[in-house]
């Protein structure tokens, strides 16, 4: 069964702090991996997919990285609106479905 | 403006009660999705539909039903047969296979 984990579960950050949330992810052959955004209240966004280990992609302050075991979202400099439930999912290649992880919810203050 | 819409936002039903949620698209997307989100845990598929008149289970489909009737609806009952349905529902479409997944915003459902 896939399994993907988050970490940590809340981030508190202060303007310009820069840090990086994990997902680790078991899966028996990974055919995509994708970050989502999601804001209080509201569904989720997409952001990122990344298909093999040492891929990177970017978007404003973030930045999403792929190794055979985990992903990480770097967020540099954050703002204020970045604060969000970020959400990691993996595709398998034997089955089309997403599994997600529970979120890092991520807060950043002024 | 457009995408997928979810109607209504909040919903409550007492017990015994079935309900509907809508879900309606104009992305053109041949595939729709429904999960449900419970605090703490990740999205869980409930159904899914790849193309008209036709849906398959998901990992949690017990005590719900869907039908696809049009490309551009995917309504999801939520049955007196579930046993725990107050939960935030989120309706997704996208292309076949692809874990590109476009959200509508969401329908939070208390039962009372």
């Amino acid at each position: 069964e896939d399994q993907v984990t988050q970490s940590p579960e809340a981030l508190r950050l202060q303007e310009g702090e820069s840090s990086s949330l994990n997902c680790s992810y078991t899966v028996s052959g990974l055919r995509g991996l994708f970050w989502y955004r999601q804001d209080p209240g509201k569904g989720p966004e997409f952001l990122f997919t990344l298909y093999s280990a040492g891929e990177e992609k970017e978007k404003e302050r973030l930045k999403a990285t792929l190794t055979k075991k985990e992903s990480f979202l770097h967020i540099t400099a954050p703002k204020p609106e970045d604060s969000a439930t970020y959400l990691c999912a993996v595709q398998a290649t034997d089955d089309y479905k997403l599994s997600f992880g529970a979120g890092t919810t991520v807060t950043v203050r002024a | 403006d457009g995408g997928i819409t979810q109607s209504p936002k909040y919903l409550f039903r007492k017990e015994g009660q079935n309900v509907t949620l809508s879900c309606e698209q104009n992305l053109n997307h041949d595939a729709m999705y429904w999960y449900r989100q419970d605090p703490g845990q990740g999205l869980r598929l409930i159904y899914y539909s790849q193309i008209v008149n036709d849906f398959q289970k998901g990992d949690i489909a017990e005590g719900y039903s869907v039908s696809r009737e049009k490309k551009e609806s995917f309504p999801l009952t939520v049955t007196s047969a579930q046993k725990n349905p107050t939960a935030f529902y989120l309706c997704a479409g996208g292309g076949v296979n692809t874990g590109e997944l476009f959200f509508g915003e969401g329908s939070r459902l208390t039962v009372l």
